[in-house]
């Protein structure tokens, strides 16, 4: 099965700040990744999918880029709301896998 | 609206069977994959498996085969997720979620089931 890292597993950050997240796939993945937010108590929400395709009504201060093996999704002013935990996903393979997680926390 | 509305919580003893549904409205239920990720208390997504309802076409994680059935009724437009005797390792938050069939990220997703499994 295809592995997720992702990295790092939390970061501290301040409100404005430019965060940015990776996800490393074990094998090459094409652009079959897709991003996803989640905070305490809530169901996990799509923001970004097929790499960098920025899924409808998510604020376009997140991005996400890469092919293959090594992924980014990027916050450019990170905003109160954005504090939650952010996890990738592959659909390379019908073995579905999600990373780790990247738990983002108010400085 | 597209919806994903899943059962409610449930209490349960090691050693009991179980099944938690997913009511999917405002799309063709048989037009799409239903999957189920589970949650364990404070850690991070596992993807158990996926279904098909239009022909029940069904795929499980490693982990999970032979642990769970996932199945669907397409009559009533429900997925299940069910076992047929729980472990306390099995308490967790139980989420599914829609994938079109070419499409390559899960939306939208239920709202979750939480599972205790406790003696």
């Amino acid at each position: 099965a295809i592995q997720l890292t992702q990295s790092p597993s939390s970061l501290s950050a301040s409100v404005g700040d430019r965060v940015t997240i990776t996800c490393r796939a074990s094998q090459g993945i094409s652009s079959a990744l897709a991003w996803y937010q989640q905070k305490p108590g809530k169901a996990p929400k799509l923001l970004i999918y097929d790499a960098s395709s920025l899924e409808s009504g998510v604020p376009s201060r997140f991005s996400g880029s890469g092919s293959g093996t090594d992924f980014t999704l990027t916050i450019s002013s990170l905003q109160p709301e954005d504090f939650a935990t952010y996890y990738c996903q592959q659909f390379n393979s019908y073995l579905l896998t999600f990373g780790g997680g990247t738990k983002v926390e108010i400085k | 609206e597209v919806q994903l509305v899943q059962s409610g919580a449930e209490v349960k003893k090691p050693g009991e069977s179980l099944k938690i549904s997913c009511k999917g409205s405002g799309y063709s239920f048989t037009s799409y994959w239903i999957g189920w990720v589970r949650q364990m208390p404070g850690k991070g997504l596992e993807w158990m498996g996926i279904i098909y309802p239009g022909d029940s076409d069904t795929r499980y994680s490693p982990s999970f085969q032979g642990q769970v059935t996932i199945s669907a009724d397409k009559s009533i437009s429900t997925a299940y997720l069910q076992w047929s005797s729980l472990k306390a390792s099995d308490t967790a938050m139980y989420y599914c979620a829609r994938r079109g069939i070419a499409a390559r990220f899960f939306d939208p997703w239920g709202q979750g089931t939480l599972v205790t499994v406790s003696s």
